[in-house]
């Protein structure tokens, strides 16, 4: 069964820091994986996904993800946090068929 | 980028009564739809997976009766919360399945449902 865990449900970085959000996945099979952002009251955003090739996966809003299969992680990063990108945002994995399988969740505080 | 749609966006209403959330897929035709439910700082729970012409498939600990889902046709389809009570007040969010060139969700901008 395919699992997810985000490690940390509140991370919080000074304005202009590193952003690092951890995820690690389980998957029987080579596995798509995603991050996505929710700001409060809407829906969910895809901000990039891995699903085949190259390991590093550039996104929308700066951020990027490597895939890394040897230690089943897929750590979100950006390098330099604006005040915007305060959000919940949720690792993700599918093994390919219809369904996604969420982690819990880690909110984002950027520090002024 | 695809683009799914739901309504209302909110709705207040009265315990017992029934509720009807319609979802969209705007520019594409979705085979499939899935309904997630989301409970207050949690993640989101897969509730059903919807395949236009045939019936719902729902998760385990979901009650079918309970959540009403039609997928009438390749761009719709309808959650109906029946006989509403305060604990079905949550946010809930449907998505729509882009199969090629391969399978990606597009999430909709979810409903947040309260029972008074």
């Amino acid at each position: 069964a395919q699992s997810v865990t985000q490690l940390g449900s509140h991370v919080s970085v000074s304005e202009g820091a590193l952003v690092l959000l951890r995820c690690n996945y389980s998957s029987s099979v080579p596995p798509y994986l995603f991050w996505y952002v929710q700001y409060p009251n809407q829906g969910l955003q895809l901000l990039l996904k891995y699903t085949t090739g190259a390991t590093l996966v550039k996104g929308i809003n700066g951020f990027e993800a490597e895939f890394k299969k040897s230690e089943t992680s897929f750590h979100l990063t950006k390098p330099s946090a604006h005040m915007s990108d305060a959000a919940e945002y949720f690792c993700a994995v599918s093994d390919r068929d219809d369904k996604i399988i969420f982690g819990k969740g880690t909110r984002l505080h950027i520090l002024p | 980028g695809a683009v799914v749609s739901q309504h209302p966006s909110r709705v207040i209403c009265k315990s017992g009564t029934s509720v009807k959330i319609e979802c969209r897929s705007l520019d594409f035709q979705a085979t499939t739809m899935f309904w997630y439910r989301q409970f207050p700082k949690k993640s989101l729970m897969l509730m059903a997976t919807s395949n236009e012409g045939s019936k719902a498939t729902y998760e385990q600990g979901v009650e079918k009766d309970k959540f009403l889902i039609n997928h009438a046709s390749l761009t719709l389809s309808t959650l109906t919360v029946t006989s509403a009570h305060p604990e079905d007040s949550s946010f809930y969010i449907c998505s729509a399945s882009l199969t090629v060139p391969y399978n990606e969700q597009f999430f909709g901008p979810g409903t947040r449902l309260t029972v008074l």
